[in-house]
């Protein structure tokens, strides 16, 4: 069965460094979307992103964050200059049509930990 | 605005004790999505199961079951003879389908403990 695929799937970084985390959606897939998991709670909606341009952004996704599809396979999130509370995990997660009804299948994850 | 509400935190049961899970949401929405993902010790998201607004049915999949109540705004998780492996977080979530993009709004999540 298909999947989307994030790498790494650990990343450390020292705080103020820029990251990119990396997704590879499901090939078919035309609607992207990131989302965070501080430890121990909810998952919280970042972005979407369909047709080369963000469709909408959270409170969270400030200037510090950005969305890419570089190719036609990958999909990044780049933050620039990384805070001790970005620390969390990053799920990727996409889906093949608009419809809200069509379920979004996600990635394993990034686990993101700044020091 | 869309929310959802799961109040309880977390839950141990017994194996082969029946659970259930509860889902409270809020949304102005006439039409909208609710679906529930497990997430095991792993970490990975897991869709279980999708319910529109318009479709009131119970659904069974084997040991699990979904009630959904458009009267209470509840989407209720039930699993049957729980195992050890149906330990996981589970997270209730909305979509609303007039929204641009149909971001997943989630609930706080439950930890589900079976214990052997």
């Amino acid at each position: 069965e298909p999947e989307v695929t994030q790498t790494p799937s650990h990343q450390v970084t020292q705080m103020g460094q820029e990251v990119i985390l990396r997704c590879v959606p499901i090939s078919n897939h035309l609607y992207f979307y990131w989302y965070r998991q501080i430890l121990g709670q909810k998952v919280e909606f970042l972005v979407s992103f369909y047709n080369n341009e963000i469709s909408e952004k959270s409170e969270i996704f400030d200037d510090q964050f950005s969305v890419e599809r570089p190719d036609g396979s990958n999909f990044t999130l780049k933050i620039r200059s990384t805070k001790l509370e970005d620390s969390a995990m990053y799920f990727c997660a996409s889906k093949s049509a608009l419809a809200a009804r069509q379920p979004q299948h996600f990635g394993d994850g990034t686990r993101l930990s700044i020091l | 605005a869309q929310k959802v509400t799961q109040a309880q935190t977390e839950i141990s049961v017994v194996e082969k004790e029946d659970v259930t899970l509860d889902c409270v949401y809020e949304t102005r929405d006439t039409t909208y999505y609710l679906f529930w993902y497990k997430q095991p010790p792993s970490g990975e998201l897991v869709f279980l199961i999708r319910r529109n607004s318009f479709d009131e049915q119970n659904e069974i999949s084997g040991r699990y079951s979904w009630n959904f109540q458009k009267s209470t705004s509840s989407f209720n998780f039930t699993i049957t003879a729980s195992q050890v492996v149906d330990s996981a977080v589970y997270f209730c979530a909305l979509s609303e389908a007039l929204e641009y993009g149909n971001k997943l709004v989630f609930g706080a999540g439950t930890i589900l403990r079976v214990k052997s």
